[in-house]
């Protein structure tokens, strides 16, 4: 069972609010993520970090930051919401060993900014 | 940059329905995952494929890693409302690979 937890869940936000996104795990997993993913389409990589104060931007532009200052912690940080920031975003760790890479997802966090 | 296409896009079919989802590419993966995401949810990690022609089944579901690593096929047999839900495939790359490449997915819609 992943144990991997995003809060909140949902978020309803203001235009030009500064939000910070939540995701913790407790499997000791060195590898983080963070996902853009619009309802019922691909999921698109906006940042990633390889452990403790490494992060890398992902594949989709994104006005996010992130830190990793901690194994367990990677949260998340959008200095002045937009509209457009409007999506589901979901939190990831993976593990690897016997040449795989298995990810474990958060229950994700909806984002609606008005 | 490896790709993963992922066909069809969309299903709809009936309770009781066989149905197979393919995920194909043009990269070896070192292994490849399937998982499946229900709405507001995160993905679920449903198995894990490594070795080429391997083939995993989980009850109704029975998964196939095509011989060269570069393909993958998800067959649900006797599919059941429960079944609804979008199909990722995600691939990885071995030792030190830091991501997985996922697919866009199959959005599959079992009606009662």
């Amino acid at each position: 069972e992943a144990d991997i937890y995003q809060t909140p869940r949902y978020l309803v936000i203001g235009t030009g609010k500064k939000i910070t996104l939540e995701c913790s795990q407790t499997m000791g997993h060195d590898k983080m993520y963070w996902y853009q993913q619009d309802p019922g389409m691909e999921l698109h990589l906006i940042h990633y970090s390889y452990g403790v104060n490494s992060t890398e931007k992902g594949d989709l532009s994104s006005e996010s930051t992130v830190s990793r200052i901690r194994t367990e912690h990677f949260p998340l940080t959008l200095e002045s919401a937009r509209p457009s920031h409007t999506s589901q975003y979901l939190c990831a760790s993976s593990k690897q060993g016997g040449g795989r890479t298995e990810a474990f997802f958060g229950q994700g966090t909806r984002l609606t900014v008005v | 940059t490896q790709l993963l296409e992922q066909s069809p896009q969309f299903l709809s079919i009936q309770e009781g329905e066989n149905l197979t989802v393919y995920c194909n590419s043009s990269s070896v993966f070192s292994s490849l995952q399937w998982y499946r995401q229900e709405p507001g949810e995160g993905p679920v990690l449903l198995v894990t494929v490594v070795t080429g022609g391997e083939v995993k089944k989980l009850k109704r579901l029975t998964f196939q890693f095509g011989d060269a690593r570069k393909d993958s096929s998800l067959h649900i047999t006797a599919a059941q409302p429960g079944d609804t839900g979008l199909y990722l495939c995600a691939g990885g790359s071995g030792a030190g690979s830091y991501q997985l490449t996922f697919g866009k997915g199959t959005k599959l819609s079992v009606i009662p």
